[in-house]
């Protein structure tokens, strides 16, 4: 168990649906960093958040957003959903100061039909 | 625009013969420089990291990497491979001066240890 707990492990949808990814950072951690994984692309950055705050942004869709809440987990909010959104969602979290790397979770693997 | 290049798809190799997996890097600066490997259904795990100091770092699992400057690599390396090291292997590096600590990803190494 890396620390950082990821739900649901699996989620099957369909088209046009709204689905929401939740991360729980391992204590102490206050960053969270969104990744999207597909076959095509590997590892893409989405977003972070640094203590309930957004810090960067990277390739995310507008369809796409996410927040953190003062307890420190994040959720990342998926709509109006799309075959080619279907991936693997990681979630990673880092201690103040960034500490040179990250903590994964296991994933969020998304299916959408 | 800033990159990490993993030029080879796929890596075989025979058990306990050594193995190396490619990374070079176009990022401004001296990045820090990451290995993350990861096993099937899993999330990517941590293996090793360059912050200063020596070229040559030390990791789990009895990977090694080796970082060069002037090629702006940073290849992982182990002596003497297992086929349970057969996973898909990324290569990262962070920008020094980015204050949000985001980690730029490879494309990915696919790492095959026939027996």
């Amino acid at each position: 168990d890396s620390g950082v707990t990821q739900t649901p492990k699996h989620l099957i949808t369909a088209t046009g649906q709204r689905v929401t990814l939740r991360c729980s950072p391992r204590s102490g951690d206050l960053s969270v960093y969104w990744y999207q994984q597909s076959l095509d692309q590997g590892l893409q950055f989405l977003i972070q958040y640094y203590n309930g705050e957004e810090r960067a942004k990277g390739n995310i869709l507008e369809r796409f957003s996410a927040q953190q809440f003062p307890d420190l987990h994040s959720e990342l909010n998926l709509s109006s959903l799309e075959l080619g959104d279907s991936a693997l969602y990681f979630c990673a979290s880092s201690p103040p100061g960034g500490g040179y790397g990250y903590t994964f979770g296991s994933g969020t693997r998304l299916t959408v039909v | 625009a800033q990159s990490v290049a993993q030029p080879e798809d796929q890596v075989n190799v025979a058990e306990g013969n050594p193995l190396t997996v490619k990374c070079t890097y176009s990022v401004s600066g001296n990045p820090y420089l990451f290995w993350y490997v990861q096993y099937p259904n899993r999330g990517l795990q941590f293996l090793l990291k360059y912050i200063t100091g020596d070229n040559l770092v030390k990791g789990s699992y009895g990977f090694e990497a080796e970082f060069n400057k002037s090629q702006t690599s940073f290849h992982l390396k182990k002596p003497s491979a297992l086929v349970s090291d057969s996973a898909l292997y990324f290569c990262a590096v962070r920008p020094r001066m980015d204050s949000s600590y985001k980690l730029i990803f490879g494309s990915g190494t696919r790492l095959l240890v026939r027996p």
